[in-house]
Formats: C-alpha cells, structure tokens, sequence
C-alpha cells in the first residue's frame, strides 16, 4: 500500500540549534516534493517545493534534499527560533495518469517546538 | 490582496441536514481542491476542479458533493449521506503546473451536534 511516513510526531530543540524532518515514502512516484508549515487552527502554508531531479533546494534557512533511491526527503530548519515551532507537512505531487494535473498527497506532519 | 477565502470558520450540523462551505480565490488559479483533515491524520482529498464546470473525485468523495460554476468559487455540500463529518476542511488552489506549491484557506471546522 501508498504509504508517508513522517518520523516522529513531535520533535523539540533548542533555539539556535538544527531542526532536521524526515519524510519517508513507499509505492509512490511522486515528480515533486513539497513542505507546508501549519499553524494551530490555520491552513497550510507553502515553504519549498523540490523537483525529483534535484537534489537539494534552499530558501534562506530552510534546506530540503529529496533522494528518490531511498524515497526520502530532509527537511532542515538552521539557526531555528520559537517563532518556527508549528507542524510542518511533506506533501508528493502525483501526476494523475493521463493528466497534467498532479495530486498532493500529505504525510500526517511533525510538530516542532523550539525552546529559548 | 490576493488569496482563498472559506466561509464560515466554524460550522454546526444537525443529523440529517445538508451543508454546504464556501470557498472563494481571487488569485486566478485554475485548479481548486477540497481536502478533510481529522486529529493525528494526514489531510485527504475530497474532490479537486481544474477547469469550470468539471471536478473530479478524491479519495474520500463519498457523502460530499461539489460544483465549479465560476473559475473563483468552488462550493463543498457536506450531504447527509456523510457519516462522519465532524471534522476541519481545507480549500485550496494552485496553478496548472508543478513551479508553485497550493495555497490554502483558513480553512472551517464542520462540528455534528
């Protein structure tokens, strides 16, 4: 069966400090990657998104890698602050067969706290 | 400022009674979606429109109905055929291609009283 495994439900660290998420995935073919950050009570919110042909994608202190052998992404948060802790969501981009249009299919998300 | 707009925030059913949530983008996307996301689960696909006047089945469509009228709006009924309906939907749109990620709602919190 599909399945998106985020490792670990909550992650806590202090600030200052790496924030690294992991988002595993089995009997998928995704062509892009994407992160979503989402706050209590509030939609998602897009971060970064990683083509299947790249291998790492940065945006300022976020740092995604996306390895297809091992069907996994890295999600890394550096320098990380109190104002970063949320859930953060792994999505794949499926192409639907036949179609142009692709599907977001969504891990179940790890909540980040970072401590002062 | 451009974006999605769901309304209401907060919804109550009684058993029996249809619903249905609003969802509206100015943001000139073609694609719109309807996702459901319960406690400790991912969020799942209810129903997605990439062209007026044509939708498409998610993975959980059953008990919900949806119509794509105009590009900007995209209405969910949650019918009472739905068993299950307490829950927080999300409406979300995007471009038709793979450069942009979604943007979503704030999305309504459907509660069965």
């Amino acid at each position: 069966s599909q399945k998106i495994e985020q490792n670990s439900e909550a992650l806590n660290i202090q600030e200052g400090k790496t924030a690294t998420l992991t988002c595993n995935y089995t009997n998928y073919s995704p062509a892009y990657l994407q992160w979503y950050r989402q706050d209590p009570g509030r939609g998602p919110v897009f971060l970064l998104l990683i083509r299947e042909n790249e291998k790492e994608k940065r945006k300022e202190r976020l740092k995604v890698t996306f390895d297809t052998t091992l069907k996994q992404s890295l999600f890394h948060i550096t320098a990380s602050q109190p104002a970063d802790s949320a859930t953060y969501l792994c999505a794949l981009d499926v192409l639907d067969r036949g179609s142009t249009l692709g599907r977001l299919y969504f891990g179940r998300g790890t909540q980040l706290t970072v401590w002062p | 400022d451009g974006g999605i707009t769901q309304s209401p925030k907060y919804l109550f059913r009684k058993e029996g009674q249809n619903v249905t949530l609003s969802c509206e983008q100015n943001l000139n996307h073609d694609a719109m979606y309807w996702y459901r996301q319960d406690p400790g689960q991912g969020l799942r696909l209810i129903y997605y429109s990439q062209i007026v006047n044509d939708f498409q089945k998610g993975d959980i469509a059953e008990g919900y109905s949806v119509s794509r009228e105009k590009k900007e709006s995209f209405p969910l009924t949650v019918t009472s055929a739905q068993k299950n309906p307490t829950a927080f939907y999300l409406c979300a749109s995007s471009m038709v291609a793979h450069n942009y990620g979604y943007t979503f709602g704030s999305g309504t919190r459907l509660t069965v009283v």
